[in-house]
Parts: structure tokens; C-alpha cells; sequence
């Protein structure tokens, strides 16, 4: 089956400092990748949608300039939390849709974000 | 927001007993999916269920879709402890690349 790997799937940061999160179809290839935000006990809100080659298109309310998102090739997209505050700290999860346009989108298992 | 709503937000039932969730959204769908979560982990895709269709199974799920409604079902039968976590449903629109989660319910399956 599809894979979807993300790493680190933890990291702790200092605040004020940036942070980067990989998110990569191992076995196929994402034309569209989905970057989401879960708060403990809450549902996944969708931060951005990333197309390879092109710019992510931001959800309401999601600053691109704080979240910078880069989908250079099919296989990899890449979150950096820039400039990082205590309340940045969440569970980001990716998932990618595969190349055929197919409706399925594969999750991956999450990176914890505590920033100290 | 489109965010679909679910209920209930947590159900507690004991070992053997079946679990049922409900999902309902605001706009029409292309398909809605169900995903599992356990705590602290990434999602697991259940089930997805077109728009034409009202009733699709897999092992010990049930789901059920009502577009006249707009909401769905997911029935677990014969719950196990192993079935504890959290669930959402999932909704992909006509025209939106994009997946609406629902907020969730926690089940907890006592032994």
C-alpha cells in the first residue's frame, strides 16, 4: 500500500528558532501533498495544500509567512514553522494524494512540535 | 466552516458490545471516508463510501450514508479493547481538492 513517511516525528525547539518537517511518498508519486495542525483532543484543520512546482494555497486564518511550505518534486514536501512560539507546539500531520488523481489521500504519522 | 460535526464526542461501551458513530456535514460530497486514530498517532483509513452508494462493509464495520441528510454512520460490531481510539470522519467535496474533518469521537471499549 501507499506509504507515507514524516520526519523527525518528534522534535523540541526553542522559541524564536526554526523548525522543519519532511513529508515523503515512498512508494508513489504526490502530485498533492496536505499539511494539517492537531491540537490534543481535537480534530486535524488543514493548514495548506501543496502542489508540486507550485505555491501551497493557505487555509483561512494560517500565515504562509510563518509556515513556509516547499513541494519541490513529487515525493517531498517540506513545513518549516519559522520563528517558533510556545503556542506553535501541535501534532502536524501530512498526507498525500497520488499522482493519478486518485480520491484516496495517504497520512502520514505525524511530527509532535513542542517549542519550549 | 465545513467542518462536519460528530456525535457522540466520546462513547465508553464494554467488550462485545457494538459502537455506533454518527457524522453529518453542510455541503454535498464527492465521498466521505473514516479514519481511526490512536492517541498520539497518525490516521488510519477505515472505509470510504461514494456519494451513490448508502451501505458499504469491511470485517466489523458498518458504514451507512444518507445524502438526503447528509451523514453517515460507522457501526463496529463486537467491539474489542483493541478497538479504542479516536475517529473521524472525512469529507471530500465536489470541486475541493482538500478533506473536512469532522471533530471526532473518542471510544473507549472497556475489557
Amino acid at each position: 500500500g501507499a506509504v507515507v513517511s514524516q520526519h523527525p516525528s518528534w522534535v523540541i525547539c526553542k522559541s524564536g528558532t526554526s523548525v522543519k518537517i519532511e513529508c515523503r511518498s515512498l512508494d508513489f508519486q504526490a502530485t498533492t501533498m496536505f499539511w494539517y495542525r492537531q491540537f490534543p483532543k481535537q480534530s486535524l484543520m488543514l493548514m495548506a495544500t501543496s502542489n508540486e512546482g507550485s505555491k501551497a494555497t493557505y487555509e483561512q486564518g494560517v500565515e504562509k509567512d510563518k509556515f513556509l511550505i516547499n513541494h519541490a518534486s513529487l515525493t517531498l514536501s517540506t513545513l518549516t514553522v519559522t520563528s517558533a512560539h510556545p503556542e506553535d507546539s501541535s501534532f502536524y500531520i501530512c498526507s498525500a494524494r497520488g499522482l493519478a488523481g486518485g480520491i484516496e489521500q495517504y497520512f502520514g504519522p505525524g511530527t509532535r512540535l513542542t517549542v519550549t | 466552516s465545513q467542518q462536519g460535526e460528530e456525535d457522540p464526542q466520546a462513547l465508553s461501551i464494554q467488550e462485545g458490545e457494538n459502537a455506533t458513530m454518527n457524522c453529518s456535514y453542510k455541503t454535498s460530497i464527492n465521498n466521505l471516508q473514516w479514519y481511526r486514530q490512536n492517541s498520539g498517532r497518525g490516521l488510519v483509513h477505515l472505509i470510504l463510501i461514494r456519494s451513490n452508494e448508502r451501505e458499504k462493509h469491511s470485517g466489523r464495520l458498518r458504514v451507512t450514508l444518507d445524502t438526503s441528510k447528509k451523514s453517515s454512520s460507522l457501526l463496529i460490531t463486537a467491539s474489542r479493547a483493541a478497538d479504542t481510539a479516536s475517529y473521524f470522519c472525512a469529507t471530500d467535496h465536489w470541486g475541493a481538492q482538500k478533506l473536512v474533518f469532522g471533530q471526532g469521537t473518542r471510544l473507549t471499549i472497556n475489557p
